[in-house]
């Protein structure tokens, strides 16, 4: 299996412009999870899906935030508009439902938003 | 909101020798997760722990879960330059919902050969 994919692996862009994160789960897996990283605040669950139906949004930072998994094999996180302080490392991970604890990460997005 | 201090925050070992780490929580936890990131990768589990007191082996790897289920442990015992990384640990509140797992800020381990 080629793992869970994430593109773009970097993304540079500017204040205000709309941003978008795009991931693909490893076949036959029925959660995934979106997680940012920076250095200050670690690793933070954004939002998870179970059967692309959204669980939990709780960890999305504001409404600049949102994310969508239209089937079961892609799903993307938008910001829109973008600032400085969402620069970070955009994780995306999932899972089986009976192995939850097992997230498999993808590499990340860099994103840095000038 | 709920914080997991980790311990040390970087150390420098040589090789050959053993590595100790830690993880504190000021909630219960019902699971606790360590991980290992590599520069430009995600995270990679390495050990769970699913009950108070439980000692799991992954290879060099020991890792424990905290008798007061507020703390955990990971060991590597005779380390190697590929041990280099971040290690996390990630833990998972008893008061949180399922899946919701809070994760450490990471130590950095540097292997000197």
């Amino acid at each position: 299996d080629a793992g869970v994919i994430q593109s773009p692996r970097h993304e540079v862009t500017e204040m205000g412009q709309e941003v978008t994160l795009r991931c693909k789960p490893i076949s036959g897996h029925d959660y995934l999870f979106w997680y940012r990283q920076t250095m200050m605040r670690g690793l933070e669950l954004l939002i998870y899906f179970n059967n692309n139906v959204p669980i939990d949004d709780s960890g999305m930072p504001e409404d600049r935030f949102s994310a969508k998994m239209p089937n079961a094999s892609f799903s993307t996180l938008k910001i829109q508009p973008s600032e400085p302080r969402d620069s970070a490392v955009y994780f995306c991970a999932s899972s089986l439902f009976r192995e939850t604890d097992t997230q498999y990460f993808g590499p990340g997005t860099r994103l840095t938003v000038l | 909101g709920q914080q997991l201090n980790q311990s040390p925050q970087s150390m420098f070992i040589q090789e050959g020798e053993d590595v100790s780490m830690n993880c504190t929580s000021s909630s219960i936890f019902n699971t606790w997760l360590w991980y290992k990131q590599d520069p430009g990768e995600g995270p990679v589990l390495l050990i769970a722990l699913y009950k108070a007191g439980e000692l799991t082996s992954n290879g060099r790897l020991t890792a424990q879960f905290g008798t007061t289920r507020k703390d955990s442990f990971l060991n590597i015992s005779a380390s190697i330059p590929s041990d280099v990384g971040i290690y996390f640990c990630a833990g998972q509140p008893s008061t949180s919902g399922t899946y919701k797992y809070i994760f450490g800020t990471g130590t950095r381990l540097k292997v000197l050969a």
